[in-house]
């Protein structure tokens, strides 16, 4: 079955560091990856993705690639700030598939990040 | 504004209560999911639905039921069955071709 791997945390940062989260997948066919980040006490807010290999999605600064080869999604930026202390979880699913496996996401375990002024 | 809807925001059950815990969505999403999510923890799917009037069962539906009459909404029932239900539920939906849309959660607590 799918299953997504994902960085350990807690991840502590200090400000304009550069950041890297680390995310790879096994999957069955070409899923879409995905970056989601959650707030304290709130659901979990899309960040960016991308839906075939070799695809850059991007959104506030934050940057992952889809990369086919090493099964990999991993985030980045280069200048994180203290408002992006959040927990981050990468993500991947069959879009427009209606299959056995097909609708649902999985999820990593999420990696927790904290940014000190 | 389109989106989806959880509520309550919080909840207190008692031992041995059934509670529900409601999620509309007026995205004209077919899919809806139910998660659960523990401190520290990713998340687990409990219960989805791809179209109306008919759902399957996620990893952990044991203790859990749902319900799809309408399009726009997935009620989840936390049945007396479920040993340990203190946990930040989630709701979520999905059209095709697009990324789940999560609600804003719901903490359940069994007090």
């Amino acid at each position: 079955g799918n299953s997504v791997t994902q960085m350990e945390g807690p991840v502590t940062l200090s400000e304009e560091a550069f950041l890297t989260i680390n995310c790879t997948y096994t999957a069955t066919g070409y899923p879409s990856l995905f970056w989601y980040v959650q707030y304290p006490g709130e659901g979990l807010q899309l960040l960016l993705k991308a839906t075939k290999a070799d695809d850059k999605g991007s959104n506030k600064g934050f940057e992952a690639t889809y990369r086919k080869e090493t099964t990999s999604f991993h985030l980045e930026k280069g200048s994180v700030q203290v408002s992006d202390s959040a927990v981050y979880f990468c993500a991947l699913s069959d879009l427009g598939v209606i299959s056995t496996n097909a609708g649902k996401s999985t999820f990593g375990d999420g990696t927790t990040l904290t940014v000190k002024p | 504004d389109g989106g989806i809807t959880q509520s309550p925001k919080y909840l207190f059950r008692k031992e041995g209560q059934n509670v529900t815990l409601s999620c509309e969505q007026n995205l004209n999403h077919d899919a809806m999911y139910w998660y659960r999510q523990d401190p520290g923890q990713g998340l687990r799917l409990i219960y989805y639905s791809q179209i109306v009037n008919d759902f399957q069962k996620g990893d952990i539906a044991e203790g859990y039921s749902v319900s799809r009459e309408k399009k726009e909404s997935f009620p989840l029932t936390v049945t007396s069955a479920q040993k340990n239900p203190t946990a930040f539920y989630l709701c979520a939906s999905r059209g095709t071709d697009t990324e789940a849309f999560f609600g804003q959660g719901t903490r359940l607590t069994v007090v």
